[in-house]
């Protein structure tokens, strides 16, 4: 089975200050993971995916994330946030392969001040 | 890019009249498409898998008579809230699996809001 978990509902950050927003994920398989934003009126935008390759993955707009098995953690991070970074933010979790099996945490608010 | 589309974008409606989302495939065409409903601060729940020339895959719980699916054109699928009552409310996100990506990277539309009043 299959499961994640969004640690903070919500994030606060000063503009030009670091983010990081946690996921925790559960798989029975080797999973696939996604993190994907969400700005208001806008359809979900993926920022980056993880499916196996490298661990550390970079994505659109200066976000990254990191894979650990270990920890079972794919933590989404960007040095430095801008105003336009603020929006909801989701970790997805997914089979590599076969039918449409995503599981969406339950979303990160991320607000950035001036 | 590859762009979902879907319309309208926020429908109020009457308990007991029936409301149709489309959701459109632009640039690329989609035997497939999925429908999520998120619930305020909740996550996105996968409610079925439209399947184009053939019925409609429902998740569990799902009622298939209250939320039905018609994907007639490999750019179109349709959900429609039959009866709708308020507690339907909900907004509706439909999405279509990336030409050439993995089964489940997913382009998503903007969303519909639905409001049952």
């Amino acid at each position: 089975a299959q499961s994640v978990t969004q640690l903070d509902s919500h994030v606060s950050v000063s503009e030009g200050t670091p983010v990081l927003l946690r996921c925790n994920y559960s798989s029975s398989y080797s999973p696939s993971l996604f993190w994907y934003v969400q700005h208001p009126n806008k359809g979900l935008q993926l920022l980056l995916k993880y499916t196996s390759a490298a661990t550390l993955v970079k994505g659109i707009n200066g976000f990254e994330a990191e894979f650990k098995k270990s920890e079972t953690s794919f933590h989404l991070t960007k040095p430095s946030a801008h105003m336009s970074d603020a929006a909801e933010y989701f970790c997805v979790v997914g089979r590599p392969t076969g039918a449409n099996n995503l599981f969406f945490g339950t979303g990160t608010r991320l607000t950035v001040i001036p | 890019g590859a762009v979902v589309s879907q319309h309208p974008s926020r429908v109020i409606c009457k308990s007991g009249t029936s409301v149709k989302i489309e959701c459109r495939s632009l640039d690329f065409q989609a035997t497939t498409m999925f429908w999520y409903r998120q619930f305020p601060k909740k996550s996105l729940m996968l409610m079925a898998t439209s399947n184009e020339g053939s019925k409609a895959t429902y998740e569990q719980g799902v009622e298939k008579d209250k939320f039905l699916i018609n994907h007639a054109s490999l750019t179109l699928s349709t959900l429609t809230v039959t009866s709708a009552h308020p507690e339907d409310s909900s907004f509706y996100i439909c999405s279509a699996p990336q030409p050439g990506g993995y089964a489940n990277e997913q382009f998503f539309g903007p969303g519909t809001r639905l409001t049952v009043l």
